[in-house]
């Protein structure tokens, strides 16, 4: 069981808005201004969405976003495209080592 | 172009010892922290470690100290993951990734799909 807690699943329809949570299971996870995301499809190798809470890395679509309050950081992604299937993934710190949350399934209906 | 280039899958049987390799490039490989993830099948992320290539440093996750080694070859910018008897549980996918911070990963390998059977 991760120290870091998704929903396993979310939907949505083309176009809508949907935010995927990650929330910190225990006291010992860190500043989650240094969380992550990751999106990952099948057969791929996972691609850094978003760092530091709610930095964008260079060529990754501004309909991704992140944000964050207290123990919950979260991942809004905007205007959905069929592209945006995948699993996705948060990334927070427990001391000087990294943990990854359990896993959110993205289904664009 | 920032690259790290994985070596290929491995079918090994338990006990058998294995080390595989990710070849970076494009960047100083001296000055960034390299982490090992892994994905067993079925399953999520797994943060395993990460390793210091300047000075060769190590961090393991705990619940993976003792049951892999982390090392490099500055020589050639090459990071490797070995074990010395695996065991069917070691299964996975592996990816070594360069770190931005120490949650963020910004360059992946192709990953490396390990499979241990008898």
């Amino acid at each position: 069981q991760s120290a870091l807690t998704q929903p396993a699943s979310v939907s949505g329809s083309p176009g809508q808005s949907i935010t995927i949570s990650c929330s910190g299971a225990s006291s010992g996870v860190g500043d989650f201004n240094l969380v992550s995301w990751y999106q990952h499809n099948a057969g791929r190798a996972p691609k850094l969405i978003i760092y530091e809470g709610t930095e964008r890395p260079s060529g990754v679509s501004n309909r991704f976003s992140g944000s964050n309050s207290g123990n919950t950081a979260s991942l809004t992604i905007s205007g959905l495209q069929p592209e945006d299937e995948a699993d996705y993934y948060c990334c927070s710190n427990v001391g000087s080592m990294a943990v990854f949350g359990g896993g959110t399934k993205l289904t664009v209906l | 172009d920032v690259q790290l280039v994985q070596s290929g899958g491995e079918v090994k049987k338990p006990g058998e010892s294995l080390k595989i390799s990710c070849q970076a490039s494009g960047y100083n490989f001296n000055n960034k922290w390299i982490a090992w993830v892994r994905q067993m099948p079925g399953r999520g992320l797994e943060y395993m470690g990460i390793i210091y290539p300047g000075d060769s440093e190590t961090r393991y996750s705990p619940s993976l100290q003792g049951q892999v080694t982390m090392s490099v070859d500055k020589s050639i910018n090459t990071a490797y993951l070995q074990w010395s008897s695996l065991k069917a549980s070691d299964s996975a996918m592996y990816y070594c990734v360069r770190l931005l911070t120490v949650t963020a990963f910004d360059f992946w390998g192709q990953g490396t799909l390990v499979t241990v059977s008898s």
